[in-house]
């Protein structure tokens, strides 16, 4: 079974600066996709990013980047140029390639970012 | 569009009392999941549903749990008997069949189980 693990349970920044967030994850499928989810205190679940296996090219959104290394099982955001309204929980997530069966989301443990003014 | 829609929005009830809880998924969606989010154990998924069939239901805790979906734009997840360890935030998302797609997640429902 695929595993999710977000090492940093808090971590905090200050307005307008960067900050990376670490998320690494086991499986032995070659095929899969992986994403980002943001829930602020409204605890609305929101799609920040996401990445299929396959590409090498790295996601970006905006503000929000990610850095994937296949080879190492590591999908990592950054947020460039925080704003006070990134703050809220974030989650890792993994989905399997839906030919091999499970359409669902497997979510790491989550990192709560605080944002200082 | 409206988004998921979940109802109700907080529900508080005694042990032993029948929970049901409601979704509605986006018009045109045909994948249908009910999430779990709880301190202890993060969130999980319950069971998902492909065309209104369920596919996977290897995250139900136990019997006293049930999932149905009549139809593409309706369904429920009830609870009987409720215990408090089933105090948590349920979640409803659907998306377009394909791992690719993103899932859209309601606003979720609180239940509190005294």
């Amino acid at each position: 079974a695929q595993t999710v693990t977000q090492s940093q349970p808090e971590m905090s920044v200050q307005e307008a600066e960067t900050v990376t967030l670490s998320c690494t994850y086991d499986t032995s499928e070659s095929d899969y996709y992986l994403f980002w989810y943001k829930q602020p205190p409204s605890r609305q679940m929101i799609l920040v990013i996401r990445q299929e296996a396959y590409k090498q090219q790295n996601a970006t959104e905006n503000r929000f980047s990610v850095n994937f290394q296949k080879a190492a099982k590591s999908f990592s955001l950054k947020i460039s140029d925080s704003q006070l309204g990134d703050a809220a929980m974030y989650f890792c997530a993994y989905r399997s390639e839906e030919i091999q069966g499970a359409q669902k989301l497997v979510f790491g443990q989550g990192t709560r970012l605080t944002i200082n003014p | 569009d409206a988004g998921v829609i979940q109802s109700p929005r907080h529900e508080v009830t005694e042990m032993g009392q029948e929970v049901t809880l409601r979704c509605k998924p986006i018009s045109g969606h045909n994948s249908l999941f009910w999430y779990r989010q709880t301190m202890m154990r993060g969130l999980e998924l319950l069971i998902y549903f492909n065309n209104n069939v369920p596919i996977d239901d290897s995250g139900m805790p136990e019997d006293r749990f049930s999932a149905k979906m009549p139809n593409a734009s309706f369904s429920t997840l009830k609870i009987q008997p409720s215990e408090p360890r089933d105090s948590a935030v349920y979640f409803c998302a659907s998306s377009l069949r394909g791992s690719y797609n993103e899932q859209f997640f309601g606003p979720g429902t609180r239940l509190t189980v005294l």
